[in-house]
């Protein structure tokens, strides 16, 4: 079965200090693999995806992340946080075949501390 | 450009009710995917429409159902309200033919109270 689990529902963080964020996924087919953030009260917005290439992505706010097949893992990461990153971020996963339908994960609240 | 816009932005209906969303897809956009995030959750697909036609469907009931018009636009119709169909409604829009290569873009969402 397809699916995506994000390891922690919940990340408390102290500005400036760096942060992981962990998505791990199941399928036997082909992925491509997105994040996206929510902020309070909005809808979603994609942060970066990786279709093919690179196993390394970033964004422009200074997020990344890495594609490990053989961990089938998405794990998101940044080196320095700030306060305006505090929100929810969800992993998606589109499955081969898929017809541009997206599975997500469960999200993991970004909460960061002065 | 407008991106994918969604209307009404909060609703509360009563249970046993009827409620009606809908959604203009990113211009040049033909396909559009309705997703449920309950509180605390993740996004949940509901259905996809291509073509004026249901295309795929997730793990929802016969109550709920949707349409597309001619112009791509789409509307999602849920019947017989329950407490438990309370959340946060997406509407998300494609280009078919690009397969994962053209990006997903979501609208701000219909947020549905049930009381």
């Amino acid at each position: 079965a397809q699916s995506v689990t994000q390891l922690d529902s919940q990340v408390p963080v102290f500005e400036e200090a760096p942060v992981e964020l962990r998505c791990n996924y199941s399928s036997s087919v082909s992925v491509y693999l997105f994040w996206y953030v929510q902020y309070p009260n909005q809808g979603l917005q994609l942060l970066l995806k990786y279709l093919s290439g690179s196993t390394l992505v970033e964004s422009i706010n200074g997020f990344e992340a890495e594609f490990n097949k053989s961990q089938t893992s998405f794990h998101l990461r940044k080196p320095s946080v700030h306060i305006s990153d505090t929100a929810e971020y969800f992993c998606a996963v589109y499955f081969s075949g898929g017809y541009n339908k997206l599975i997500f994960g469960a999200g993991t609240r970004l909460a960061v501390h002065p | 450009d407008a991106g994918v816009t969604q209307s009404p932005t909060h609703l509360i209906k009563t249970r046993g009710q009827q409620v009606t969303l809908r959604c203009s897809p990113k211009s040049g956009h033909d396909t559009v995917s309705w997703y449920q995030q309950a509180l605390g959750q993740g996004p949940q697909f509901i259905f996809q429409y291509y073509e004026e036609e249901e295309r795929q469907r997730g793990n929802f009931p016969d109550r709920f159902s949707g349409h597309q018009f001619p112009n791509y636009s789409s509307e999602l119709n849920v019947n017989a309200l329950l407490l438990g169909d309370s959340a946060l409604y997406l509407c998300a829009s494609a280009m078919t033919g690009q397969g994962a290569g053209n990006t997903i873009y979501f609208g701000e969402g219909s947020w549905l109270t049930v009381v």
